[in-house]
């Protein structure tokens, strides 16, 4: 069964203070890997797509990179607005995404 | 370009009732698929519907049905309300199944 895991559970940073969250997954025959962005109390909004190792991509102060085992998102200088919880999701077919429970950033003024 | 739209956004219901949730997809999109979210956890799987069919099928039970229209909208049905489903019903839109899929801001389902 397809299984994802992110750490940590929450984070907290200072303005300006770049870190990164970890998505570990277990997908036979990975299809993609995809981050998404969520709200409180909102669908979650795409983010990116990462489809083979070594892949990256980057919006804004957001780059996310691909292993063959794990993802990372990394927030480079974040902002207030740049909290949120950050889902991952795995998908080994056309049809499900398998996620995990996310991370939920807090960033401070 | 509208997005995916779901209705109602908030639900109270009693348990053993029955409640139906909409969808309209993204413009252009012709894959539906459902989604349960429990506070704090990350979105289930439900099912997926393709061409007015449901194409794979999450571990819930029978309970839980669904409904493709030829305009691409979706419906879920949800018999037999239990207090555990209680949580957030998100719809998600993509093209032919494959790659992204495109979120709606869910329905908020309370169970008395």
């Amino acid at each position: 069964e397809d299984q994802v895991t992110q750490s940590p559970e929450a984070l907290r940073l200072q303005e300006g203070e770049s870190s990164s969250l970890n998505c570990s997954y277990t997908v036979s025959g990975l299809r993609g890997l995809f981050w998404y962005r969520q709200d409180p109390g909102k669908g979650p909004e795409f983010l990116f797509t990462l489809y083979s190792a070594g892949e990256e991509k980057e919006k804004e102060r957001l780059k996310a990179t691909l292993t063959k085992k794990e993802s990372f998102l990394h927030i480079t200088a974040p902002k207030p607005e740049d909290s949120a919880t950050y889902l991952c999701a795995g998908s080994s077919n056309d049809y499900k995404l398998s996620f995990g429970a996310g991370t939920t950033v807090t960033v401070r003024a | 370009d509208a997005g995916v739209t779901q209705s109602p956004t908030h639900l109270i219901k009693t348990r053993g009732q029955q409640v139906t949730l909409r969808c309209s997809p993204k413009s252009g999109h012709d894959t539906v698929s459902w989604y349960q979210q429990a506070l704090g956890q990350g979105p289930q799987f439900i099912f997926q519907y393709y061409e007015e069919e449901e194409r794979q099928r999450g571990n819930f039970p029978d309970r839980f049905s669904g409904h493709q229209f030829p305009n691409y909208s979706s419906e879920l049905n949800v018999n037999a309300l239990l207090l555990g489903d209680s949580a957030l019903y998100l719809c998600a839109s993509s093209s032919g199944g494959a790659g992204e899929q495109f979120f709606g801001p869910g329905t908020r389902l309370t169970v008395l």
